[in-house]
């Protein structure tokens, strides 16, 4: 079964632009998470998605935004891009069983350069 | 808010020896779950073993082994016959058992493994 896949792999930006980064969770999984990993920050929930539906949300400014469609496939959306934005985006998929441990797979990342 | 802490960043051990990382976390809940995850140089985060904190018994995955001390809020992990490819950052996690079922993770700040042949 192929693992969770994030796109593009690499980004540069400038200041300003906005960017869409993607994330295919494995088959059959229905929750995908975002992560945003710094070097200051460590790694920062942004937001999940379950079947469609935001189910939580992380502290971030409303320029960073996300969707999941009902393939499971996830984007999120970050405007008006700040060099502080400069970092690694994980996603992370799992399987809700309901009430059950369920193993959070992760991607390996787009990595974000904002110049 | 929950947090979770890892004091030390960084840590060596020698091939075949045994390490132990210690994370400690604050939180008001009494259910939830506590995660090891380790991200190699390849950037791609791996779990390395989770506990339930409902369970008293120490979770255990071949080499790696948990303490998990529920009074204190400490879980540390153990890595016991250390190989080469254990060199890893190390984060420690928490994630609430209640919000409507939501996965989300608080990590610590990490640790960076290296293992000296």
């Amino acid at each position: 079964k192929a693992g969770v896949t994030q796109t593009p792999r690499y980004l540069i930006k400038t200041r300003g632009q906005q960017v869409t980064l993607s994330c295919s969770p494995i088959s059959g999984h229905r929750s995908v998470s975002w992560y945003q990993q710094t070097p200051g920050q460590g790694l920062q929930f942004l937001f999940e998605y379950f079947s469609e539906t935001q189910r939580n949300k992380g502290n971030f400014p409303g320029r960073f935004s996300g969707r999941q469609f009902s393939n499971s496939r996830s984007e999120m959306n970050v405007s008006t891009l700040e060099l502080g934005d400069s970092a690694l985006y994980l996603c992370a998929s799992s399987l809700p069983t309901g009430g059950a441990l369920e193993t959070q797979y992760f991607g390996p990342g787009t990595r974000l350069l904002v110049l | 808010a929950q947090t979770v802490t890892q004091s030390q960043p960084e840590m060596s051990v020698q091939e075949a020896e045994t390490v132990t990382l210690s994370c400690t976390y604050d939180t008001s809940e009494s259910d939830y779950y506590l995660f090891w995850y380790k991200q190699p140089p390849s950037r791609q985060m791996i779990l390395v073993i989770r506990q339930e904190a409902y369970k008293q018994q120490n979770a255990t995955e071949n080499r790696f082994s948990v303490n998990f001390q529920k009074a204190a809020k400490s879980f540390s992990l153990k890595i016991s016959d250390s190989q080469l490819g254990d060199a890893a950052m190390y984060f420690c996690a928490y994630r609430s058992a209640g919000e409507g079922g939501s996965e989300k993770l608080v990590f610590g700040k990490g640790m960076k493994l290296t293992v000296n042949p």
